[in-house]
Order: structure tokens, then C-alpha cells, then sequence
């Protein structure tokens, strides 16, 4: 089956742009999740959906960010007024409900803000 | 301190060697311990995890969880130059049902 997917591969923005970063995740998969990963970095915690519903927020690092998630199945996150130190690739997982230990994850999305 | 510490490298070996990745942590709560995997521009594939102590084998890869000593490995037996990726651990506790915490990745070069 197919596994999760990411729109764009590629985003290429000028500072103050409003950006969209799109996730399809593996067809039953109730949990959503979205991650930050800069050069030589970890992953960073954003956001987790169960189902359409964001539980926890906190990871967002700012109000320029938001997410949302649709018919419990695509979800998009949007950075409002980018600025040069959102560049980094922005990853979607999804998982079984309650299983977030077996995370599958996309491509990612590499965003650089000029 | 990082609640999850992992040797950032790059940690270089000759092809056929075993190969021995390490993360510590600080939160006794961790009961999932998990390895993946990222070749490079591409998103993280899991490997294998484990709940609580003890080892799990899968092909060429173990994964062991000393709980005692916060301290948990991957073996790779008879590398391949197809090993040569970043390796992440990452480690949930029982009371939250999505929250990971991951280890920074260990960059890994399997050499011809």
C-alpha cells in the first residue's frame, strides 16, 4: 500500500511569504504527527492529531504556525510570515491510534527561507 | 542535559565490521525504545523497537535495553556499505500515547 506522502519536496520562499506544507498519511492511520528537523539536528515535537483533533500544540514554536487536519485523513501546516530560521525539512508521520511507537514517515518537505 | 544523549559522530567502519550505536537518557518513565533509520534526503524509517529490558533480533540487527544503566544499543553484524545512514533512537514513556523523544542521530560510514 502506499506509505505517507509529502507536498511539496521542495519549497523554496521569500521572508514574510505565508507557506503551506501538505501530508497524506497511510490510509487507517488515526494519529498525525509533525516534526521539525534542522541540519545535524534531532527531530522536534510540533504537533500530534488524533483523528482531527490536536491534543497537543505545544511543540509549535510560534503563532506563525498552525496545523490542521481534515476528515481525519490530510493534514496541512501553514507558517504564516516566514522567517529565515523556519529553513529546515518539516516531516509528517502517522501511526496506528495509540501506537506511536511505529511511526511511518514521509519524505519531508525541505523548506529554505531567503 | 538532554533527556536522550547520542554520539552525533560520524562514526566510520570497514565493510563486514560490527557496528555498535549507543543512546543514554536521564527518564526512568521510558518503557519504548525505538531505532530508525534515514538515508540521507529522505524521512525516518523505523527499524525495530523494544518495550522494556532485554534484547530483540531481527536479521543482522539487535537492539538491547539495559534499563539500570539508562543506556540502549543497536548492533549491526556484517555491515554493508548500504548501512551508511543516520541513525536515530527515540524513547516514549507508558503514560504518553505520542510523545517521542529522540536522540540528536548517529551519522554511520560503512567503507568498501
Amino acid at each position: 500500500g502506499a506509505g505517507v506522502s509529502q507536498s511539496p519536496s521542495n519549497k523554496v520562499t521569500e521572508k514574510g511569504k505565508d507557506v503551506e506544507l501538505r501530508c497524506d498519511p497511510i490510509s487507517g492511520h488515526t494519529a498525525l504527527y509533525w516534526y521539525r528537523q534542522s541540519l545535524g539536528q534531532g527531530l522536534e515535537f510540533l504537533i500530534y492529531f488524533q483523528g482531527n483533533s490536536a491534543p497537543d500544540k505545544s511543540g509549535l514554536p510560534s503563532d506563525r504556525f498552525s496545523a490542521e487536519r481534515t476528515g481525519g485523513s490530510v493534514s496541512t501546516l501553514t507558517i504564516q510570515r516566514t522567517q529565515q530560521e523556519d529553513s529546515a525539512v518539516y516531516l509528517c508521520a502517522s501511526s496506528l491510534s495509540g501506537k506511536a511507537e511505529t511511526q511511518y514517515f514521509g519524505p519531508g518537505t525541505r523548506l529554505l527561507v531567503l | 542535559q538532554k533527556e536522550v544523549e547520542q554520539d552525533p559522530g560520524p562514526l566510520s567502519v570497514p565493510e563486514g565490521a560490527i557496528v555498535s550505536l549507543n543512546c543514554t537518557y536521564s527518564n526512568s518513565a521510558f518503557q519504548y525504545f525505538m531505532w530508525y533509520r534515514q538515508y540521507s534526503r529522505k524521512g525516518p524509517e523505523l527499524l525495530m523497537y523494544t518495550y522494556s529490558s532485554g534484547n530483540k533480533e531481527d536479521g543482522r540487527f539487535t537492539a538491547q535495553v539495559d534499563k539500570s544503566s539508562k543506556y540502549i544499543s543497536l548492533f549491526i553484524r556484517d555491515s554493508q556499505p548500504s548501512d551508511s545512514a543516520t541513525y536515530l533512537c527515540a524513547m516514549r514513556a507508558m503514560d504518553s500515547n505520542y510523545q517521542l523523544i529522540w536522540g540528536a542521530g548517529t551519522k554511520l560510514i560503512i567503507k568498501p
